[in-house]
């Protein structure tokens, strides 16, 4: 079955480390997408990437980084340089970028210790 | 750029009963909506969307909504609540493709109502 997988399921990291995220779709989708979620926070974007090689910010993208050197996979790093990392972080894909259903992962949740 | 408000943070309702959550958008353009569903620790199901045409959806367990451009409103119904159907609701809207009016491109989250059932 198609689908998106993230993983770790759960993450901890010391402060100061960096952490990289995974997400790998196999559903032939062009656009990938990482939300942050925060407690009554809902989800805010935090990159999203419309074709292979190319990405841009979303509304929270500082302290984050990302890649796309396949169109299947769109990892996130999350870097030292963000101040309150722990969250529950969920990567989407769509067909194509616009509006468009999103399908979404399990998500990762990190706390950082 | 578009926004979503959900003005419940929390719904209780007995289960049998009906439900509505309210949602709220703004955009200056067509607008693209959607209801997402999260069960605790997983990520988001969708329920329905709305892109055109009638402006009341079905969407899967049981659920409708009806786009009301007037009221900018795209409010969840179900006529008779489960005990499953505890959980996260979240309301969305969407940039068309090749709309270039600011915004990045993704869904626009409101920040959920959270449904707990009564039995």
């Amino acid at each position: 079955d198609g689908g998106i997988t993230q993983s770790p399921k759960y993450l901890f990291r010391k402060e100061g480390q960096n952490v990289t995220l995974s997400c790998e779709q196999n559903l032939n989708h062009d656009a990938m997408y990482w939300y942050r979620q925060d407690p009554g926070q809902g989800l805010r974007l935090i990159y999203y990437s419309q074709i292979v090689n190319d990405f841009q910010k979303g509304d929270i993208a500082e302290g984050y980084s990302v890649s796309r050197e396949k169109k299947e996979s769109f990892p996130l790093t999350v870097t030292s340089a963000q101040k309150n990392p722990t969250a529950f972080y969920l990567c989407a894909s769509s067909p194509s970028s616009g509006a468009n259903v999103l399908t979404f992962g399990a998500g990762s949740r990190l706390t950082v210790l | 750029a578009q926004s979503v408000t959900q003005p419940d943070i929390h719904i209780t309702v007995s289960e049998g009963a009906s439900l509505e959550l309210r949602c709220n958008y703004s955009y200056g353009a067509t607008p693209y909506l959607f209801w997402y569903v999260q069960s605790p620790g997983q990520g988001l199901q969708l329920l329905l969307k709305y892109f055109s045409g009638d402006t009341l959806v079905q969407g899967i367990k049981g659920f409708e909504a009806e786009f009301k451009r007037s009221q900018s409103s795209f409010n969840l119904r179900k006529p008779s609540v489960h005990w499953s159907d505890a959980a996260e609701y979240f309301c969305a809207v969407g940039v068309e493709a090749g709309y270039s009016g600011g915004g990045a491109d993704g869904l626009t989250f409101g920040k959920g109502t959270h449904l707990i059932i009564q039995p």
